[in-house]
């Protein structure tokens, strides 16, 4: 099975630059996803990473070590409407898609 | 566009009532998805269909039952629903079953047994 970790909190100043770390232990690995979930809302899409190192997308950045079972999200120029809570999930060998419990992040002024 | 519907928004429901979450996609998806979303514990599957006409159980699985008639519809039941079972349930489809794509989730229905 996984067993996945991040922060169940994190607070950051609007303009700023917030981390999101996730760790994983996973019978074998077939690719890790970040998705963004805004209260009372489906959770959606935003990274796939299945090869070491980071991949951006405008203002959010997602990397990947697989050797250190470990990945991080990176939010920068923080705005209000990112506060939301931020889900790691892991595919294994076994195509199985297991969820971390979130991450909520909330954007102060 | 439509994308992933589910029904009922929101349902109270008497513990030893059944019930039924319906759960229609227009995309032509291959794989959906049942997950239930409890506080602290993040999202956790109960049952997935690969293609129309197969089922799996997932982690949580017990108390809850799907079907796959076609490729757009996939039910969720519960025979006799009990307390433990209050959740927000959430649908998600995706192109295919090998978990490497992206999920698109409907906008969840959550459910009250009392």
């Amino acid at each position: 099975g996984q067993n996945i970790d991040q922060p169940t909190e994190m607070t950051a100043t609007e303009g700023a630059i917030v981390q999101i770390n996730c760790t994983y232990q996973t019978s074998g690995f077939n690719g890790l996803f970040w998705y963004q979930q805004h209260a009372g809302e489906a959770p959606t899409f935003l990274s796939y990473n299945v090869l070491d190192g980071l991949e951006e997308k405008g203002r959010f950045s997602s990397f990947l070590s697989r050797s250190k079972g470990y990945s991080y999200l990176l939010l920068k120029e923080l705005q209000m409407k990112d506060s939301a809570s931020y889900l790691c999930a892991v595919s294994s060998n076994d195509y199985k898609l297991s969820f971390g419990a979130g991450t909520t992040v909330t954007v102060r002024a | 566009t439509a994308g992933i519907t589910q029904a009922p928004t929101s349902q109270i429901l008497a513990a030893g009532r059944s019930m039924t979450l319906r759960c229609t996609q227009d995309m032509r998806h291959n794989a959906m998805y049942w997950y239930r979303q409890d506080l602290g514990l993040g999202l956790r599957l109960i049952h997935y269909s690969n293609t129309a006409g197969t089922t799996g159980k997932g982690e949580v699985p017990d108390g809850y039952s799907v079907s796959r008639a076609n490729t757009d519809d996939f039910p969720l039941t519960l025979a006799s629903a009990v307390p433990s079972q209050t959740s927000v349930y959430f649908c998600a489809s995706s192109v295919s079953g090998d978990n490497t794509g992206e999920l698109f989730f409907g906008e969840g229905s959550r459910l009250t047994v009392l």
